[in-house]
C-alpha cells in the first residue's frame, strides 16, 4: 500500500538553528510531492511542491525541499528558524496512477524557541 | 477570495446521536474533498466529488456515514449513528481539478467530540 512516513514526530528547536524535516514514501513510480503547514489555530496552507524539474524546490517564507529519487525521499530544510514557524508539518503525496487522492504523513510538530 | 468555509467550527454529541458537517468550497473548484484526522495523524480521504458526483468514496464507512454534493457546489458530511471513535477533525478542501498540478485548498476542519 502506498504510505508516506515522517520520521519525526515533534521536533525542538531555537531560533535560529537549522532544520530539516525527513519524510519518505512508498510508491514506485511518478509522484507529486508537497509539504503542508498548520501554524496554531489556521488551517493546512500549502509550503511548497514537486512535480518535476528541479529536484531542489523553494516555498513560501524560506523553506525549501530536495527530492530525491532513489531514496524516495523529500526532505524539508530552512536555514534559520524563527519562532513563528512554530506549527505542524505534513509531508503527502500524490501517486500519478492514483487520480485526486492525496497521501499525508502523520505530521511532524514543530516548536520553536525564543 | 474567501477560502473553504466549514460549519460548524465545533461539535459535541453524545453516542449514537447523529450529526452534519457542511462544506461550501472556493468558487469555480469542481472536485471536493472530505478528509478525517485523527489526533497526531495526517489527514485521510473519506470522499472526492467531481461536481456533484461521488468518485472515490472508497474509504468511507458506508454503514454510518454518507455525504452529497446535490448541486455540485456545497457539500454535508453526515455520522448517523456516532461513535466514541468518531471523534477526530472533518476537513473539508477543494480544487480547481482533480490532478496532483491542482493545489488542494482546505477549509478549518470540524471538531467533533462525541461523549
Amino acid at each position: 500500500a502506498q504510505s508516506v512516513s515522517q520520521h519525526n514526530h515533534h521536533v525542538i528547536l531555537s531560533e535560529a538553528a537549522s532544520l530539516e524535516l525527513g519524510c519518505n514514501y512508498s510508491y514506485g513510480g511518478t509522484v507529486n510531492l508537497f509539504w503542508y503547514v498548520q501554524y496554531p489555530g489556521q488551517h493546512l496552507q500549502l509550503l511548497l511542491k514537486y512535480f518535476s524539474g528541479d529536484p531542489l524546490v523553494k516555498g513560501i517564507k524560506g523553506f525549501e525541499a530536495e527530492f530525491i529519487k532513489s531514496k524516495f525521499s523529500f526532505n524539508l530544510r530552512k536555514p534559520s528558524v524563527q519562532w513563528s514557524d512554530t506549527a505542524e508539518y505534513f509531508c503527502a503525496v500524490f501517486p500519478s496512477s492514483n487520480t485526486g487522492k492525496l497521501i499525508f504523513g502523520q505530521g511532524t510538530t514543530l516548536q520553536v524557541k525564543p | 477570495e474567501a477560502g473553504v468555509v466549514q460549519s460548524p467550527r465545533y461539535k459535541i454529541i453524545e453516542k449514537k446521536q447523529p450529526v452534519a458537517f457542511w462544506c461550501n468550497p472556493i468558487s469555480g473548484h469542481n472536485t471536493l474533498y472530505w478528509y478525517l484526522q485523527n489526533l497526531g495523524q495526517g489527514p485521510e480521504l473519506l470522499i472526492r466529488y467531481e461536481n456533484e458526483e461521488a468518485v472515490d468514496d472508497s474509504q468511507l464507512p458506508k454503514d454510518r456515514f454518507s455525504a452529497e454534493r446535490l448541486k455540485g457546489v456545497d457539500s454535508t458530511l453526515k455520522i448517523q449513528p456516532a461513535e466514541l471513535g468518531d471523534s477526530a477533525v472533518y476537513l473539508c478542501a477543494s480544487s480547481l481539478g482533480r490532478t496532483g498540478w491542482d493545489e488542494q485548498f482546505f477549509g478549518p476542519g470540524t471538531r467533533l467530540t462525541v461523549l
